[in-house]
């Protein structure tokens, strides 16, 4: 299977402690994404890399939340000191993006880390 | 404002019916990508349809079709001949610019399919 892996697909966890998720691309993407999906919402963007620069960041990746991609290849996603608001869905999501020339630039999506905080 | 809203949280349909699931979105940049993605139980957001906002023609991609009406900023998914599988959650999703960043979800429908 070559499409976006992630790992663990479930992780349950205390208040305060921290967690770390990874995610695979497909091998030759360019651009990683991460989202976070709560129940009954869609995706909310996170964060994104282009290679192994991260190049933007969302407001609602607060300072207890940190994202790398090393090499430009897999991705981690860390929060620390979990909070139950944390509890959601953290999808990872690739894509090839060449230029500017207008490619449609499609998002293949993981299957997803469930998180839940207790 | 929202950047895409989908008003029907919920949608049922008898097998081998078509159905309609809204979207209306809301951008200034004359360039922009609209998508459909599918979101089984199972967690995975499944690519559907694409539409971009110069293309003349309506997308479609087997029994999906996009109805793209620019002027009204809608891009309704319509399904065809529904199946038992198509039982999901259906995301709309923005993208601006040619190559932007970030995409913006609606809130989605749950759509069922009655045997």
């Amino acid at each position: 299977d070559t499409g976006v892996s992630q790992d663990p697909r479930h992780k349950i966890t205390k208040r305060g402690q921290n967690v770390t998720f990874r995610c695979d691309p497909i091998s030759e993407h360019n651009r990683l994404y991460w989202y976070r999906q709560t129940l009954g919402q869609g995706p909310e963007f996170l964060t994104y890399f282009q290679n192994e620069a991260q190049l933007e960041k969302s407001r609602l990746l607060s300072d207890r939340f940190s994202a790398e991609r090393p090499k430009g290849s897999f991705s981690t996603l860390e929060i620390q000191r979990t909070e139950q608001g944390d509890s959601a869905m953290y999808l990872c999501a690739s894509s090839l993006v060449v230029g500017l020339a207008g490619s449609y630039n499609e998002q293949f999506f993981g299957p997803g880390t469930r998180l839940t905080v207790l | 404002a929202q950047k895409i809203t989908q008003t029907q949280p919920g949608m049922f349909v008898q097998e081998k019916e078509a159905v309609t699931l809204d979207c209306t979105y809301d951008t200034s940049d004359p360039s922009y990508g609209l998508f459909w993605y599918k979101q089984p139980s199972s967690g995975e957001m499944i690519f559907l349809i694409y539409q971009g906002s110069y293309d003349q023609q309506n997308a479609t991609e087997g029994r999906y079709s996009l109805n793209f009406q620019k002027a009204r900023k809608s891009a309704n998914l319509v399904i065809s001949a529904s199946q038992l599988g198509d039982s999901a959650m259906y995301f709309c999703a923005m993208r601006e610019g040619n190559t932007g960043n970030q995409f913006y979800f609606g809130t989605g429908t749950s759509l069922t399919v009655i045997p």
